[in-house]
């Protein structure tokens, strides 16, 4: 079985610019988590999907949003671009929601910002 | 922000030596889990311990979870080159947070 699918695998975009960043979990997975990891740090938690709906989000600007589709796959979109905002978006996939229990993650969109 | 502390920043050891990484973290917790990240890239579970246990084994890896201290440590045995990795622990808070919180990590070098 495939793991977590994620695309691009490299990004480069400039300041003010709109991002969007793609996810496939792993086949009967339905919880999907988006993870922010800036260079040296370890990987902060953006948001949670479950079933379609949010499920936590974390301390990040109205300008991240993300939404998950019938299939399970999901988005995370940026807009208004930063320098700040390069980093390694991460994604994650697990079986269910609230639990907490292992999380399989993709190798992540390595965004530059300009 | 971060939760747990990894100690130490930065580890160099020798082929068939022990390894031994250190978490502390601020907040109870429900688990406390490790992962290994290889170059920076996606991240790979290795173990998880519940907040009312105190020790777990798989293969080579041993954790142990102090909740008294709120502390951890990973032990990774007879190490290999290929254990070269950061490592990270995540933690699990209570009250129905579905979020991980990560440390800043331990870079662990395996010299051949």
């Amino acid at each position: 079985d495939a793991g977590v699918t994620q695309s691009p695998t490299h990004l480069i975009k400039t300041r003010g610019q709109h991002v969007t960043l793609r996810c496939s979990p792993i086949s009967g997975h339905k919880s999907v988590s988006w993870y922010q990891q800036v260079l040296g740090q370890g990987p902060q938690f953006i948001f949670q999907y479950y079933e379609k709906e949010e499920r936590g989000r974390g301390n990040f600007p109205d300008r991240f949003s993300a939404r998950q589709f019938p299939n399970y796959s999901s988005e995370l979109n940026v807009n208004a671009l930063l320098l700040g905002d390069s980093a390694l978006y991460l994604c994650a996939s697990s079986l269910w929601w609230g639990t907490n229990e292992k999380l399989f993650f993709g190798s992540g969109t390595q965004l530059s910002v300009l | 922000s971060q939760q747990g502390e990894e100690d130490p920043q930065a580890l160099s050891i020798q082929e068939g030596e022990n390894a031994t990484m250190n978490c502390s973290y601020k907040t109870s917790i429900n688990n406390l889990q490790w992962y290994r990240q290889n170059s920076g890239r996606g991240l790979v579970h290795l173990i998880l311990i519940r907040s009312n246990e105190r020790e777990k084994h798989s293969g080579r890896l041993r954790v142990t979870l102090d909740t008294s201290k709120k502390s951890s440590s990973l032990l990774i045995t007879a190490s290999r080159a290929a254990d070269t990795a950061s490592y990270f622990c995540a933690t699990s808070t209570q009250g129905g947070s579905e979020k991980l919180v990560f440390g800043k990590g331990t870079k662990l070098t395996v010299n051949p």
